[in-house]
């Protein structure tokens, strides 16, 4: 157990529709880290929040969008979904905002299906 | 980003010492190199981070060669619950946080 936790751990949806996943990092980390996985294009990183504020950005699409809140929780909303949007959804915490040594913990992750 | 090049896949027995060998010829100045284990349908798990020469762990060592070029990581003594896909990642870790994960080495430990 990693100490990350996300919420739902599976979510069923239909095209066209939107989602909220959520994150909460490990007690006394500041930084949430989010990650696409589908079969077709492996494990991408999307966004990286640090005390709140977005910190680097990676292959995220428009439709998709994040938010760190005070208490250091995370959303990922995802709308307007298609078909290929479906894959596993992981969040990730770490202490620091970068930098050598900071280890990265991923949760157990969201399986999203879009039918 | 430097582009890294790993095995798809590899076998080993139990017991025996695996290598992974991963190659990344435009590493950078700044680059750190660090290995994660992925099992299936789980998030990814740090095993290893180093920048140079020979770094070592209760889990596995990671050797850097001089030129930094490639990067070996070292699994002593496998076991069946070792099999999983192993991901090699060089970045610039003070200015970048985009991970790029590769297509990894899946990692096949047999009894």
């Amino acid at each position: 157990d990693s100490g990350v936790t996300q919420t739902p751990k599976h979510l069923i949806t239909a095209t066209g529709q939107r989602v909220t996943l959520r994150c909460s990092p490990r007690s006394g980390d500041l930084s949430v880290y989010w990650y696409q996985q589908s079969l077709d294009q492996g494990l991408q990183f999307l966004i990286q929040y640090y005390n709140g504020e977005e910190r680097a950005k990676g292959n995220i699409l428009e439709r998709f969008s994040a938010q760190q809140f005070p208490d250091l929780h995370s959303e990922l909303n995802l709308s307007s979904l298609e078909l290929g949007d479906s894959a596993l959804y992981f969040c990730a915490s770490s202490v620091a905002a970068g930098g050598p040594y900071n280890e990265q913990f991923f949760g157990p992750g969201t399986r999203l299906t879009v039918l | 980003l430097a582009k890294t090049t790993q095995p798809i896949s590899m076998d080993s027995y139990e017991g025996q010492e695996v290598n992974i060998t991963c190659s990344h010829n435009n590493i950078a100045t700044n680059d750190y190199i660090t290995w994660y284990q992925q099992f299936p349908s789980q998030g990814p798990r740090f095993i290893i981070q180093g920048y140079k020469t020979k770094v070592t762990n209760e889990v596995a060592s990671l050797f850097i060669p001089a030129d930094r070029k490639s990067s070996t990581l070292s699994l002593p003594r496998v076991s069946l619950s070792d099999t999983a896909v192993y991901y090699c990642l060089v970045g610039d870790l003070f200015h970048n946080n985009d991970m790029r994960f590769g297509a990894g080495t899946r990692l096949t430990v047999k009894p």
